[in-house]
């Protein structure tokens, strides 16, 4: 089936500017969760969604950074007055937790191709 | 929180020989342990995982293994192939429902396999 899929594959922005990025978990994933990697920081978590709250959000660098999910499926992650330490590529990634007889599990995470973002 | 420190951070190997990559967690309730393969321009892809009920993990030539009174854990590739050359990052997580699932990850090993 299909994957996870991210919007745009590449997109450039003056400072100062704002972002929107999109994310398309795989149909059913109730979980999903942004990473940024970044040649200075590698890959780091920015925020966890479980159906439409976000229990996590301690990753997010500055108040400058929000994301949304609605509808338990499509995530946004907006970043406002971009500087140029934002450049990086943003991951999305998603998973399903199930509860089993063994209790509630949750499975691998699958990643998105990321968005490159290069803020000039 | 927890860390996770990674090693080598570059490794070329001759094609048929093989491959390790060691990582050291820090926090003890970490039960979850993926690793991932990311080609040049592509997102990370999930190629083993071990969970801490286990010491090893195998699957064709690839295998993890495990020590959590050490708290590493290695990635064993054998048989190397050219298509293996890629950057390869180990990661550790406490689960749902203990914690979130977010994974921190290991700065990543560029592994060059040459012909």
């Amino acid at each position: 089936g299909a994957g996870v899929s991210q919007s745009p594959s590449n997109k450039v922005t003056e400072k100062g500017k704002d972002v929107e990025l999109r994310c398309d978990p795989i149909s059913g994933h109730t979980a999903l969760y942004w990473y940024r990697q970044s040649l200075g920081q590698g890959l780091e978590f920015l925020i966890y969604f479980q159906g439409n709250s976000a229990p996590d959000k301690s990753g997010l660098p500055s108040d400058r950074f929000s994301a949304e999910r609605t509808g338990g499926s499509v995530s946004t992650l907006t970043i406002q007055r971009t500087q140029q330490e934002d450049s990086a590529v943003y991951l999305c990634a998603s998973s399903f937790i199930w509860v089993g007889t063994s209790g509630i599990r949750s499975d691998e995470q699958y990643f998105g191709p990321g968005t490159r973002l290069t803020v000039t | 929180g927890e860390n996770v420190e990674q090693h080598p951070s570059t490794l070329s190997v001759q094609e048929g020989d093989s491959a390790v990559i060691k990582c050291t967690y820090s926090d003890s309730a970490s039960n979850y342990f993926p690793w991932y393969k990311q080609e040049l321009g592509k997102g990370p892809q999930l190629i083993i995982d071990i969970r801490s009920n286990v010491g090893e993990k195998k699957d064709q030539r690839i295998a993890v293994t495990l020590n959590k009174t050490a708290k590493h854990f290695s990635l064993h590739i054998t048989e190397t192939q050219p298509e293996d050359s890629a950057v390869y990052f180990c990661a550790a997580t406490t689960l749902f429902p203990l914690g979130t699932d977010k994974l921190i990850f290991g700065t990543g090993t560029r592994l060059q396999v040459f012909p």
